[in-house]
């Protein structure tokens, strides 16, 4: 089967740094994303592996190990405005490759 | 600004009522996907269609079905709500390029069906 696993919830203090894991066993991969998603609003892209190491986009890092089917997402200077859910989504190798497995999400807490 | 809009934000139907969801992208993608969220279990995919008039089924079609006549239009159709169709739908589309980019995707409609 194909499956993605990231904790439901964390907590995490305004200025501090938090990594959200997120490990998959999917059949094939074609790329990992990474989503934000505010309460009520629609996803939005955070950022894509491909290849294994870590991509940096300004405070938000993403790491990739495909031997591992495991990815991490680091936040650096929490702020108040990155409470949200985090959504790991996976491409497996499939026919048209446009199918992307989503999980669940973790709902990030930030407090002052 | 890329944009992808949904017909309504919030929409409350009867059970056995048939139902409309519409989806309008302004990006000239090929792709277009919907998707239901439900807490806990995350987005899973209903429908996807890589061009007009083409469609494949998702992971979770049963009690659905989707139409696309033109490549900005993408609808889903609930032929006959149920109560366990109650959810979050979001619609999304992406370009056909390689590597595969994200989806972009609308505020969703938040369906509930008494």
């Amino acid at each position: 089967g194909q499956n993605i696993d990231q904790p439901t919830e964390m907590t995490a203090t305004e200025g501090a740094i938090v990594q959200i894991n997120c490990t998959y066993q999917t059949s094939g991969f074609n790329g990992l994303f990474w989503y934000q998603q505010h309460a009520g609003e629609a996803p939005t892209f955070l950022s894509y592996n491909v290849l294994d190491g870590l991509e940096e986009k300004g405070r938000f890092s993403s790491f990739l190990s495909r031997s591992k089917g495991y990815s991490y997402l680091l936040l650096k200077e929490l702020q108040m405005k990155d409470s949200a859910s985090y959504l790991c989504a996976v491409r497996p190798r499939a026919a048209g490759g446009f199918k992307t497995i989503f999980g669940a999400g973790t709902r990030l807490f930030v407090k002052a | 600004d890329v944009k992808v809009t949904q017909s309504s934000r919030y929409l409350v139907k009867r059970t056995g009522e048939k139902v409309f969801l519409e989806c309008v992208q302004d990006m000239d993608h090929e792709n277009m996907f919907w998707y239901r969220q439900d807490p806990g279990l995350g987005l899973r995919l209903i429908y996807f269609s890589y061009d007009v008039k083409m469609k494949e089924k998702g992971d979770i079609p049963e009690g659905y079905s989707v139409s696309r006549e033109k490549k900005e239009r993408f609808s889903l159709i609930l032929e006959s709500a149920s109560t366990n169709q109650t959810s979050m739908y979001l619609c999304a589309s992406s370009p056909r390029i390689y590597p595969p980019g994200e989806q972009y995707f609308g505020p969703g409609t938040r369906l509930t069906v008494t």
